[in-house]
């Protein structure tokens, strides 16, 4: 059964905290990313890999990063969390195939919640 | 760039209906993939199609079915018979056919088929 994992369903944390959400696949995906949803917005995708160390910015990167220093981990970092920060986080990956992506795989999601 | 756009926000209807969900995309590609993903109040997106731009072919799986019209720029999701258990959000999403392409994701509907 193909899987994606991420660390944590439920996740408190103070304003200016260092924040890290991880995600690991099993399928053996090139691609994987992070998408924050918001009620009305639906999902934005914040960044993702194509590859092990690379990293594409999505459309709201701002006061996020990321990690991939393996081919299954995809880690998103809030370097100073703030309570606009509040969200569901949801990971994804994908395979990269000859005929384009296949389609994203998603882990349970985050609700983070920042006080 | 590439859009998605979910015009509805919220539909209910009551079981046994038949119930149209609308997606309009807009890409410059040639070559693209589109999706369907439904996500139950658990939370978790479950992928439930995947069609390329060469195939305009209606597709049926139960009491689901999709209509792509590319004149239209239209992928259609309907769901013949409502049940309650479809209750969800539908979110429809597009994908290019290059190297390090995303999955740009249409705001969602909410769905609530009434007993």
């Amino acid at each position: 059964d193909v899987k994606v994992t991420q660390s944590s369903r439920y996740l408190v944390k103070r304003t200016g905290e260092k924040v890290f959400l991880e995600c690991v696949q099993d399928m053996d995906h090139e691609n994987m990313f992070w998408y924050r949803q918001d009620p009305g917005l639906g999902l934005r995708l914040i960044y993702f890999s194509y590859d092990v160390k690379m990293k594409e910015k999505g459309d709201i990167p701002e006061g996020y990063s990321v990690s991939r220093e393996k081919k299954e981990r995809f880690s998103l970092i809030l370097e100073s969390a703030s309570t606009n920060q509040t969200s569901m986080y949801l990971c994804a990956s994908s395979l990269r195939g000859v005929g384009g992506n296949t389609e994203a795989f998603f882990g349970q999601g985050t609700r983070l919640t920042v006080v | 760039a590439q859009k998605v756009t979910q015009a509805q926000t919220e539909i209910s209807v009551v079981e046994k209906e038949d119930v149209t969900l609308d997606c309009v995309y807009e890409t410059r590609d040639t070559t693209y993939y589109l999706f369907w993903y439904k996500q139950p109040p658990s939370g978790e997106l479950v992928f439930l199609i995947r069609r390329n731009s060469f195939d305009e072919q209606n597709e049926i799986s139960g009491r689901y079915s999709w209509n792509f019209q590319k004149s239209t720029s239209s992928f259609n999701f309907t769901i013949t018979a409502s049940q309650v258990v479809d209750s969800a959000v539908y979110f429809c999403a597009l994908s290019g056919n290059n190297y390090g392409q995303n999955f740009v994701f249409g705001p969602g509907t909410r769905l609530s088929v009434l007993p």
